[in-house]
């Protein structure tokens, strides 16, 4: 089974400011089957971002997504309030195994 | 509109079984691949398991802590996902999300949740 490994826990930033979250894989993610989910309290997880770098239907450009391999990063380029959640990546490729990261919390400071 | 909508949760004691069932709309349902992935109060996500669409086999996979307990099966007249579970114990309580993807894909679609507690 492949563990994903999110760092940091949680991230502390102001309106405006940069978000950059890891993922970090205990083997190789195939043919970049990363994606990366939005939950906010009390709602189901959104889809952001598929294929490690493919955002989905919807979701505004600041958000983007990169990596290959056992590294991959989401990054938020200018954080807007409704950004601040939590935000979990996810690995699909290793069929039938479908594992979750453990979450980084994204807090206003 | 695409939709999911899960039903049947509730309390249950160790040892029960429950029916979780999921119905969708908005989209060909024969097609999908279909997930259930469960969140633990105060905590992450947990894919549970996997029935994928007839015409690529219809086979089924599950996480090893419902592996021999959980069974997922899919009625494709009538647009619903099932989660059958077994011999269930106190830290199966979560909320169960339902959830679709192209066949291989990412989960695009996710239900409401429905919160089953395992309490005596």
């Amino acid at each position: 089974e492949i563990v994903l490994t999110q760092s940091p826990g949680t991230l502390s930033l102001s309106p405006g400011e940069r978000a950059t979250l890891s993922c970090r894989a205990s083997q190789s993610v195939s043919s970049s089957y990363l994606a990366w989910y939005q939950q906010k309290p009390g709602q189901a997880p959104r889809l952001l971002i598929y294929g490690a770098s493919s955002r989905a239907t919807g979701i505004p450009d600041r958000f983007s997504g990169s990596g290959s391999g056992t590294d991959f990063t989401l990054t938020i380029s200018r954080l807007e309030p409704e950004d601040f959640a939590v935000y979990y990546c996810q690995q699909y490729g290793s069929s039938p195994r479908i594992t979750f990261g453990g979450g980084t919390k994204v807090e206003i400071k | 509109e695409v939709q999911l909508v899960e039903s049947g949760g509730g309390l249950v004691k160790p040892g029960g079984s429950l029916r979780l069932s999921c119905a969708a709309s908005g989209f060909t349902f024969s097609n999908a691949w279909m997930s259930w992935v469960r969140q633990a109060p105060g905590k992450g996500l947990e894919w549970v398991g996997r029935i994928k669409s007839k015409t690529d086999g219809g086979t089924t996979d599950y996480a090893a802590p419902v592996k021999g307990r959980f069974t997922i099966s899919r009625d494709d007249s009538k647009n619903t996902l099932y989660l059958q579970m077994n011999s269930l114990k106190t830290e199966d309580t979560a909320v169960y999300y339902c959830t679709t993807s192209p066949p291989g894909g990412a989960f695009d679609i996710w239900g409401q949740g429905t919160m089953v507690t395992v309490s005596s």
